[in-house]
């Protein structure tokens, strides 16, 4: 059982390049989220998605996108990336029915210059 | 929106001291409220929760108390140990809604051997 995986774990970028960050998950959880973590900041969400085809806004979704085609994998993308989007991702899962706890992936660093 | 403000930010203690992290929130209706442990370079994992209906709840060295009626919750870790030197989270969510934790800041806490 592998739980949430992220692909890839780090990652450079040049400023203006484009690219796509995969999360899967294998225990049928119907919400995944899409964070960031900065120092000093904690985890800010970017989008997240309560079911295969849905996604919704978060906290700071400005410059990214994101798509849910199947319900075990949920794509983070940024279509021009900027120095500001330095940081590291988080991908996280969770059952639906009742408040139970988000499973998390092991993060991806990225870093734009 | 839920607002989750975690204090302190950083908290040393020595090998064996009890170490106390405390959060409040604003959304009186949240009723769920995880901490999670996020060691370095990986993804923050479940350590405790405590649900709306209960005060207190205690895992071996470590204990979570809410009080609703000021709206705060705390996590008490006892007998601290170097393994426990990490960046802790505490979140808020709400039934009925989305289910969307809303995370503090986190506080990195570092135990001298």
């Amino acid at each position: 059982n592998a739980g949430v995986t992220q692909t890839p774990k780090f990652r450079v970028l040049k400023t203006g390049q484009s690219m796509t960050l995969l999360c899967a998950q294998d225990m049928n959880h119907e919400y995944m989220y899409w964070y960031r973590q900065d120092p000093g900041m904690g985890l800010r969400l970017i989008h997240y998605s309560v079911g295969e085809g849905t996604t919704a806004k978060g906290e700071v979704p400005d410059g990214y996108n994101v798509s849910r085609l199947k319900k075990q994998n949920f794509l983070l993308g940024l279509e021009s990336a900027a120095p500001s989007q330095t940081s590291v991702y988080f991908c996280a899962s969770s059952w639906t029915t009742k408040n139970t706890e988000a499973f998390f992936g092991q993060g991806t660093r990225l870093t734009v210059v | 929106g839920e607002n989750v403000e975690q204090h302190p930010s950083t908290l040393s203690v020595q090998e064996g001291d009890s170490a106390v992290i405390k959060c409040t929130y604003s959304d009186s209706a949240s009723n769920y409220f995880p901490w999670y442990k996020q060691e370095l370079g990986k993804g923050p994992q479940l350590i405790i929760d405590i649900r709306s209906n209960v005060g207190e709840k205690k895992d071996q060295r470590i204990a979570v108390t809410l009080n609703k009626t000021a709206k705060h919750f705390s996590l008490h870790i006892t007998e601290t140990q170097p393994e426990d030197s990490a960046v802790y989270f505490c979140a808020a969510s709400r039934a009925g809604g989305s289910y969307i934790p809303t995370f503090g800041r986190g506080t990195s806490l570092i135990v001298h051997p």
